[in-house]
């Protein structure tokens, strides 16, 4: 139990359409970083999230975006949805960024049809 | 282009067994290098991290071992035990971007009883 919630666990989608995923970090943890991982693959960096504001971004284009809130909990959102989307995301959070210890909550998995 | 390559891809060890998984890297950039155990419905849980300056790390049955002039790093699980069974992750992080991690590809260990 790492303290970090993620939801929905499971969702489908049609291609085209936009989802919005939901992270709760661990308590007292103010930076959140999101992965997706395909199947059968490592996690690939999405973005990093340190006190409300992006503080880096991997390699996705910009209809993935995100959020993080004062409580730091933090939003993914994916727009115009493809089937290449398809894959586990997962939301990580850390005590600052400084300690290289992240805690992983155990995935939202979306399907996109 | 993978920035850390992973191998084998799957591997069945005999209980009591050493399994040993191999990565490789090409940026020497990176100076923080993590192993995670993710088990099915999971997220990946740090099992233990080595820095560049030193050329093996152990905690229990875990051992990783650096060769910073060949740009490989390795995983030992001494002792290997059905509960060993899980996917692996080697992983890799740049120099002061903390927290935003490049991961293999994974390697699935199965340990027979």
């Amino acid at each position: 139990e790492t303290g970090v919630t993620q939801s929905p666990t499971h969702l489908i989608k049609t291609r085209g359409q936009q989802v919005t995923l939901r992270c709760s970090s661990q308590s007292g943890h103010n930076t959140v970083s999101w992965y997706q991982q395909a199947l059968g693959q490592g996690p690939q960096f999405i973005f990093q999230y340190y006190r409300e504001e992006e503080n880096g971004r991997g390699n996705f284009p910009p209809r993935f975006s995100g959020l993080q809130f004062p409580n730091y909990s933090s939003e993914l959102n994916v727009n115009a949805l493809e089937l290449d989307d398809s894959a586990l995301y997962l939301c990580a959070s850390s005590l600052d960024f400084s300690g290289n210890t992240i805690y992983f909550g155990e995935g939202s998995w979306l399907t996109v049809v | 282009q993978q920035q850390v390559k992973q191998s084998p891809q799957s591997l069945i060890v005999q209980k009591g067994g050493i399994s040993i998984i191999n990565c490789a890297y090409e940026n020497t950039a990176f100076d923080y290098f993590p192993w995670y155990q993710q088990f099915p419905g999971k997220g990946p849980a740090l099992l233990i991290a080595i820095r560049p300056d030193v050329s093996e790390k152990k905690e229990g049955r875990f051992t990783i071992s650096f060769n910073k002039s060949a740009k490989q790093f390795s995983l030992h699980i001494m002792d290997s035990q059905p509960g060993d069974s899980a996917t692996y992750f080697c992983a890799a992080e740049l120099k002061y971007n903390f927290n935003k991690f490049y991961f293999g590809s994974g390697t699935k260990l199965n340990v027979k009883p």
